[in-house]
């Protein structure tokens, strides 16, 4: 079955500083990738998703995210981030005839400072 | 897209007593699912609810605990039973879109056991 490792639990940065947050994953198919966030109080909304073609996707917010397949990661990424991007980011993945069973990483809390 | 509507956003109980959580979705769908995250911890699946016949629960999940209703297509319950401190966790419900293989959350109920 798929996983999915987010290698960070935390991550501290300063506005407008550049942030990644990294995930792999595993699976010996094909897969969907997702990143997911979790507001303060809130359920999760998804962010960006990959399902096929081009390998870098973006978010409306300014994120994004490249699937990698030889190093199996789909770490995110966002130039210059804001106080307001404070949130917890989950990684998930799917298999593309199995969407059902999606599986979601540790999580990582983006904590971005003043 | 699809919007759920997920009741109580969050509630404190007594040990030993139920509560019953709804979950409400805007479109007719096949599957619904359940999860739990506990503090500081990712999402857990803890079952998949089919509308017409019994839920299916992942391993370390019993129905006795967390009976599931699914009577139609927009609509399901959780109920987490004779509870205790351990089962405080936000509980969220999820569908996901079979074309484009994301899944949609409730916002959660955020439940306390004292």
């Amino acid at each position: 079955a798929q996983s999915v490792t987010q290698l960070d639990s935390q991550v501290p940065v300063f506005e407008e500083a550049p942030v990644e947050l990294r995930c792999n994953y595993s699976s010996s198919v094909s897969v969907y990738l997702f990143w997911y966030v979790q507001y303060p109080n809130q359920g999760l909304q998804l962010l960006l998703k990959y399902l096929s073609g081009s390998t870098l996707v973006e978010s409306i917010n300014g994120f994004e995210a490249e699937f990698n397949k030889s190093q199996t990661s789909f770490h995110l990424r966002k130039p210059s981030v804001h106080i307001s991007d404070t949130a917890e980011y989950f990684c998930a993945v799917t298999e593309p005839y199995n969407n059902n069973d999606m599986r979601f990483g540790a999580g990582t809390r983006l904590t971005v400072k003043p | 897209s699809a919007v759920i509507s997920q009741k109580p956003s969050r509630d404190i109980c007594q040990r030993g007593t139920s509560l019953t959580i709804q979950c409400q979705v805007d479109s007719q769908v096949t599957m619904m699912f359940w999860y739990r995250q506990q503090p500081g911890q990712s999402l857990t699946l803890i079952a998949t609810a089919n509308q017409g016949s019994e839920a299916t629960y992942e391993s370390g999940f019993v129905i006795d605990k967390f009976p599931i209703s699914r009577p139609n297509l927009t609509f399901s319950t959780l109920t987490v039973s004779n509870m205790s401190p351990e089962d405080s966790s936000i509980y969220l419900c999820s569908v996901v879109n079979p074309g484009g293989g994301e899944a949609f959350f409730g916002q959660g109920t955020r439940l306390t056991v004292v």
